[in-house]
């Protein structure tokens, strides 16, 4: 599993439920991010941390919550969850290839397929 | 701002016979230019990647990628593909600490 374990794999929500996916590395591993994947969207960046108790946006983050509270774990919350959320959820850890530039690859996990009612 | 073009939706290719998936890029600076494939049901895995040096790049299960500056591509390639390449493969670009966006991706139909 690339060192990054995902949960629950499958979810269905009703409108306006809340809830958390959970992803957690155990590699100590500084960076880590969660993707959508959408078809014929490709995989968008919702939300990035390089570090436990730093965070930032990515491409699309409304609507989703994230923490670091320590190195292993990054979850991403859904307060209120709507329709449009219906996707694939990927997380991911990045591997410092010993450059300042986070210049390596991703790992991902298994994802999460999230279905909103 | 950095973008990623996968032109074709899907490539059909028999087995035995190269092919080719292509990808173009957009960034201003160098770009650092990555291959993912993700296999049915799967989490996305990396292939191989192109930081420097090289223009041509050699990856995982015999997949190669040339970086070509003038074009601004960084197509994937394998000499001969197997039924089991069949999946959907994405590229990816990111400048330095910038985010890496990703393609739309291809997906590869390999043929018996």
């Amino acid at each position: 599993n690339a060192g990054v374990t995902q949960t629950p794999k499958f979810q269905v929500l009703k409108t306006g439920q809340s809830m958390t996916l959970q992803c957690a590395q155990d590699m100590n591993h500084e960076y880590m991010s969660w993707y959508r994947q959408d078809p014929g969207m490709g995989l968008r960046l919702i939300h990035y941390s390089v570090g436990a108790g730093i965070t930032d946006q990515g491409e699309v983050p409304n609507g989703y919550n994230v923490s670091r509270s320590t190195t292993e774990d990054f979850p991403l919350r859904l307060l209120s969850a709507a329709p449009s959320q219906t996707s694939v959820y990927f997380c991911a850890r990045l591997d410092l290839d010993g450059l300042a530039e986070y210049t390596g690859e991703l790992f991902f996990g298994e994802g999460s397929r999230l279905t909103v009612l | 701002a950095q973008s990623v073009a996968q032109p074709e939706d899907q490539v059909n290719v028999a087995e035995g016979n190269p092919l080719t998936v292509k990808c173009t890029y957009s960034v201003s600076g160098n770009p650092y230019l990555f291959w993912y494939v993700q296999y049915p049901n799967r989490g996305l895995q990396f292939l191989l990647k192109y930081i420097t040096g090289d223009n041509l790049v050699k990856g995982s299960y015999g997949f190669e990628a040339e970086f070509n500056k003038s074009q601004t591509s960084f197509h994937l390639k394998k000499p001969s593909a197997l039924v089991s390449d069949s999946a959907l493969y994405f590229c990816a670009v990111k400048r330095n600490t910038d985010k890496l966006i990703f393609g739309t991706g291809t997906r590869l139909q390999v043929f018996p």
